[in-house]
């Protein structure tokens, strides 16, 4: 089974802080994405890596940066926290190919910041 | 403009009957593909079922199926049989082969209540 294990469930943290959000897959996948899930809007991208060190912009990367130093790891950066960063994170991974590209999630981090 | 619609915000069914969620898409690209996830209460997004847009027939996995009316643009999840553990929130979810890179792109979501 495909496992994308994100550090965190739940994590609270206070306006102006660095916060990191690690996810670590095991299937060796190529691509790796970071969405923020918020009720009525349903998944937004934030960032996606195809690569090791390759990332590129989703939809809403505002305030977030990103690292992929190896593979299995892509980690979320939030520079600077807001409290309109608070939401619910979800790490996914996928191959690379045209069947499907299934994509496969973590059980997501739940941030407050106070 | 939305490309993924999905205008129920929530559903109710009675276990054991069948239940149909729907899902408008809009597309310019002929080669696309339609998923559907399920995210139960635990947090986890769980693959459901994927549809070509080149498929002649449609999807089933198990219980779930997916009604492709490609000429309407819509991509329904069938759940035949309702199960209590059938509650959750349902995604639909598109991803544009040619045009779309890497992206997936989701719906609002359906919330899903089986009554017993």
């Amino acid at each position: 089974d495909v496992k994308v294990t994100q550090s965190s469930r739940y994590l609270v943290k206070r306006t102006g802080e660095k916060v990191f959000l690690e996810c670590v897959q095991d299937m060796d996948h190529e691509n790796m994405f970071w969405y923020r899930q918020d009720p009525g809007l349903g998944l937004r991208l934030i960032y996606f890596s195809y690569d090791v060190k390759m990332k590129e912009k989703g939809d809403i990367p505002e305030g977030y940066s990103v690292s992929r130093e190896k593979k299995e790891r892509f980690s979320l950066i939030l520079e600077s926290a807001s409290t309109n960063q608070t939401s619910m994170y979800l790490c996914a991974s996928s191959l690379v190919g045209l069947a499907g590209n299934i994509q496969y999630f973590g059980a997501g981090t739940r941030l407050s910041v106070l | 403009a939305q490309k993924i619609t999905q205008t129920q915000p929530g559903m109710f069914v009675q276990e054991k009957e069948a239940v149909t969620l729907d899902c408008t898409y809009d597309t310019s690209d002929p080669s696309y593909g339609l998923f559907w996830y399920k995210q139960p209460s635990s947090g986890e997004m769980i693959f459901l079922i994927y549809q070509g847009s080149y498929d002649q027939q449609n999807a089933t996995e198990g219980r779930y199926s997916l009604n492709f009316q490609k000429a309407r643009k819509s991509a329904n999840l069938v759940i035949s049989a309702s199960q209590l553990g059938d509650s959750a929130m349902y995604f639909c979810a598109m991803r544009e082969l040619n045009t779309g890179g890497f992206k997936t792109i989701f719906g609002a979501g359906t919330r899903l209540f089986v009554k017993a």
